[in-house]
């Protein structure tokens, strides 16, 4: 199975900040990750797919990087909407699919 | 508009059975593998199963294998998952998705299994 290994946990940002969320996995899943933004009572909402790919109507100041096993998310300039929690999630293949543990943004 | 609808959700006591489906519009289903994916209390999100277009093959998480079955009506445009042998950790918001390049979630139903 394929282990994502997401860090920070916990980060702890003020507006304006550019911060970056990593994401490792435990085996090569070329570019076949997705980032999902969530706030509470909410379903997860797709970021970016394919590492680097930007989902329509998301903001432009979300990006991602990466492949093989490394990959980030970077939000450049945080606004008071982006206080949420992030994951990461491989989709290498249809016979198994998994997230990372969550990166929780809040306001410093 | 590509869009999911989830139903069927609701209570269910251990050791029970449950079914919930979803109506999937705005796009070609039988063009896609969809899944189902599960987020329970305070957690993150787990896939749960795929299935492929034409229903084919179907994988399962190692948490539910042999317990759920996942299954696809392409005339109707809908995707079901069934649910046997409950236990108090399959409680959880299931959410269905049309997958890919890209994946499009819906808004879930709430399963509660609990005496």
């Amino acid at each position: 199975d394929i282990q994502m290994t997401q860090s920070p946990s916990t980060l702890s940002a003020s507006v304006g900040d550019r911060v970056t969320i990593t994401c490792r996995a435990s085996q090569t899943i070329n570019s076949w990750l997705a980032w999902y933004q969530q706030t509470p009572g909410e379903a997860p909402k797709v970021l970016i797919y394919k590492a680097s790919t930007l989902e329509s109507g998301v903001p432009s100041r979300f990006s991602g990087s990466g492949s093989g096993t490394e990959f980030t998310l970077t939000i450049s300039c945080l606004q008071p909407e982006d206080f949420a929690t992030y994951y990461c999630q491989q989709y290498n293949s249809y016979s198994m699919y998994s997230f990372g543990q969550g990166t929780r943004v809040e306001i410093k | 508009e590509v869009q999911m609808v989830e139903s069927g959700g609701g209570l269910a006591q251990p050791g029970g059975s449950l079914k919930v489906s979803c109506a999937a519009s705005g796009f070609t289903f039988d063009k896609y593998w969809m899944s189902w994916f599960r987020q329970a209390p305070g957690k993150g999100p787990e896939w749960v199963a795929n299935i492929k277009e034409d229903g084919s093959q179907q994988y399962y998480a190692d948490s539910v294998r042999g317990r759920f079955t996942i299954s696809r009506d392409n005339a109707k445009n809908s995707l079901s998952l069934q649910m046997n042998s409950l236990r108090g950790d399959d409680t959880a918001v299931y959410y269905c998705a049309r997958t890919g390049t890209t994946h499009h979630w819906g808004q879930g139903t709430l399963v509660t299994v609990s005496s």
